[in-house]
């Protein structure tokens, strides 16, 4: 069975970091497109980051080029997600995805940006 | 970036009648590899979301056969043959053709009158 679980959300203040975490199992890990979607209170999804199987190429969303950098370790299953110069409209709650098709989604993470 | 626009923004219906979501793109989403890359995705209340359709019309694993997906080009269409009451929820088409970035619709939230 695949399964994703994120981990790192929480509360912090405008101008702070966060790492958020996912961990995965039931596939190849290391074969896969990985991605990182957000979901802000009661609005819809976008899609923040993607990055290929070996980790060599990475694409972000405009809004956080510059601040978000995500990564992974293959003999971990793990993707990341380094949150920097937090704002408050990078509120909201973190999926991690496998492939760029979003084939799977893990259950969430909330990171509250607030003073 | 592509826009993805979805209709209707909600679609209340009756249990055992049909429902229908339209998707449109901005751009034709058929890739130069012959494959259009447009997905569909269910959000129940209180839970992440789950792909049910990718390719315009390949159902996922475990989804049920009253989900099919058809349309090419930039207009696309999510069809549930006769809605039960676990149909509940908000649908949202993706494009992953003209990537990045990837692009999600608006939503149409599914309630049952």
């Amino acid at each position: 069975e695949v399964q994703l679980v994120e981990s790192g959300g929480g509360l912090v203040q405008p101008g702070g970091s966060l790492r958020l975490s996912c961990v995965v199992s039931g596939f190849s890990f290391d074969i896969y497109w990985m991605s990182w979607v957000r979901q802000t209170p009661g609005e819809g999804l976008e899609w923040v980051a993607n990055i290929k199987p070996d980790g060599s190429d990475r694409y972000y969303v405009d809004s956080v080029k510059g601040r978000f950098t995500i990564s992974r370790d293959n003999a971990k299953n793990s993707l990341y997600l380094q949150m920097n110069s937090l704002r408050a409209e990078d509120t909201a709650v973190y999926f991690c995805g496998q492939n760029t098709g979003m084939d799977a989604w893990g259950q969430g993470t909330t990171v509250t940006v607030s003073s | 970036d592509v826009v993805m626009t979805q209709s209707p923004l909600s679609l209340p219906v009756t249990l055992g009648q049909p429902a229908s979501i339209s998707c449109r793109s901005s751009q034709t989403l058929e890739h130069t590899d012959g494959i259009t890359y447009l997905s569909w995705f269910q959000q129940r209340p209180g839970h992440s979301p789950r792909r049910l359709i990718y390719n315009v019309s390949k159902r996922d694993s475990g989804v049920p056969d009253r989900f099919s997906g058809s349309g090419s080009g930039t207009d696309f269409t999510l069809n549930i043959s006769r809605v039960e009451a676990e149909d509940v929820g908000i649908y949202y088409c993706m494009q992953g053709t003209h990537w990045p970035p990837l692009t999600f619709g608006g939503g149409t939230k599914v309630e049952i009158k």
